[in-house]
């Protein structure tokens, strides 16, 4: 089964800081990944897409790194804010016409 | 980003009766998609449409059923609404470079 975990399922970290959000995915055979971000009560925003054929995207402070080989991906955001708490989701489309979303990592930064 | 609206924003209906929530896209895409989203299980995929009139089923469709008679129109229907169907709605559409946009979504609840 086709699958994807983020693990932290919660962190908080003081402003200021670099950090690093985790996802793993079950299957290597991927055709893209993109992370999002989620407001409490709010949509899904698009933060970063990562094609297969790429190692890592970069849009402003965030960099998306993808290493199939080994089934992960990292959303490395520096010297965090506090507007940056939110939860992070990373999803992949497995080349099956349909994104398979992780549970989320929800990211409290404090000031 | 694609125009992507949702309506209604929020519902509330009782057991048993139908519910239709509505998808509309400004951008001719061919691909849109209905997710659900519940705490402890993150989103998952209801049906999608890969064309007018061509639709197929995600991992959660039972007692769902979706139309696309336009382009620009994706109709998510509740037979007979449950309480288990209490959820927040999201409508997806797949743009540029296979990236995914997401609407604000609809608060349903079932009483």
């Amino acid at each position: 089964k086709q699958e994807v975990t983020q693990i932290p399922a919660a962190l908080s970290v003081p402003e200021g800081e670099n950090l690093v959000l985790n996802c793993s995915f079950t299957d290597s055979a991927i055709y893209n990944l993109q992370w999002f971000r989620q407001d409490p009560g709010k949509g899904l925003t698009s933060l970063l897409l990562i094609q297969s054929s790429q190692r890592e995207q970069t849009s402003g402070r965030l960099n998306a790194s993808l290493d199939k080989s080994s089934g992960r991906s990292t959303l490395y955001i520096a010297a965090s804010q506090p507007g940056d708490s939110a939860t992070y989701l990373c999803a992949v489309n497995f080349g099956n016409e349909k994104l398979t979303f992780g549970t989320g990592t929800r990211l409290t930064i404090i000031p | 980003d694609a125009g992507i609206t949702q309506s209604p924003r929020h519902k509330v209906t009782e057991t048993g009766t139908p519910v239709t929530l509505r998808c509309h896209q400004t951008e001719n895409h061919r691909y849109m998609y209905w997710y659900r989203q519940d705490p402890g299980h993150g989103l998952r995929l209801i049906h999608y449409s890969y064309g007018v009139k061509d639709t197929d089923k995600g991992e959660v469709s039972d007692g769902y059923s979706v139309s696309r008679s336009k382009t620009e129109d994706f109709l998510l229907t509740l037979e007979s609404a449950t309480s288990s169907q209490t959820s927040v709605y999201f409508c997806a559409i797949r743009g540029q470079g296979d990236g995914y946009t997401f609407g604000s979504g609809t608060r349903l609840t079932v009483v």
